[in-house]
């Protein structure tokens, strides 16, 4: 079946770094995408990876392994802003989204 | 990026009652929208897939005769609660996809928050 894992919770602190981590197994792939969705809110796009390696865009940066079905979510400079959460989703073969259940991000002052 | 929209925000209704949710892309041609729902603390749930022009293919436990999908143009598509429950509260979010965009990304509208007494 297909499936992706992501922690439920993670907490930091204001200023500091935090990595989100996700594993998937899918039918198939065409890319990892990383969503940020505040409580009440739809999903906003924060990054696409289809290659493995590192993207980097500002405070955020996301990489993939596609040889070890991983990828993660970086984000520097921790501001209170960013506490929401964080959804890990791999297009399969259909390019259909397959969702993780999202990593609730709390930051701490 | 490209702009969803969907109508109402939030809406609370009559158990028995009907009600429906309309998401239009409104700079862009989306071929194939999603429909999904969001209960609290709980991931996005894929409800249906629809693509301008024909039926929608409904996901494992969705209820078609439920859940009514028209998808009659490049930029609307409509989902009809018919004879909602309480238990279908929930939020409601669709997404439209660019075949224009480079990374066959999926553009969310802002949620429908769903309310049934």
């Amino acid at each position: 079946g297909q499936n992706i894992d992501q922690p439920t919770e993670m907490t930091a602190t204001e200023g500091a770094i935090v990595q989100i981590n996700c594993t998937y197994q899918t039918s198939g792939f065409n890319g990892l995408f990383w969503y940020q969705q505040h409580a009440g809110e739809a999903p906003t796009f924060l990054s696409y990876n289809v290659l493995d390696g590192l993207e980097e865009k500002g405070r955020f940066s996301s990489f993939l392994s596609r040889s070890k079905g991983y990828s993660y979510l970086l984000l520097k400079e921790l501001q209170m802003k960013d506490s929401a959460s964080y959804l890990c989703a791999a297009l399969d073969s259909n390019y259909q989204l397959i969702w993780g259940a999202g990593t609730k991000l709390i930051i701490k002052p | 990026g490209a702009v969803v929209s969907q109508h109402p925000s939030w809406v609370i209704c009559k158990s028995g009652t009907s009600v429906k949710i309309e998401c239009r892309s409104l700079d862009f041609q989306a071929t194939t929208m999603f429909w999904y729902r969001q209960f609290p603390k709980q991931s996005l749930m894929l409800m249906a897939t629809s693509n301008e022009g024909s039926k929608a293919t409904y996901e494992q436990g969705v209820e078609k005769d439920k859940f009514l999908i028209n998808h009659a143009s490049l930029t609307l598509s409509t989902l009809t609660v018919t004879s909602a429950h309480p238990e279908d509260s929930s939020f409601y979010i669709c997404s439209g996809r660019d075949l224009g965009s480079s990374y066959n990304e999926q553009f969310f509208g802002p949620g429908t928050r769903l309310t049934v007494l």
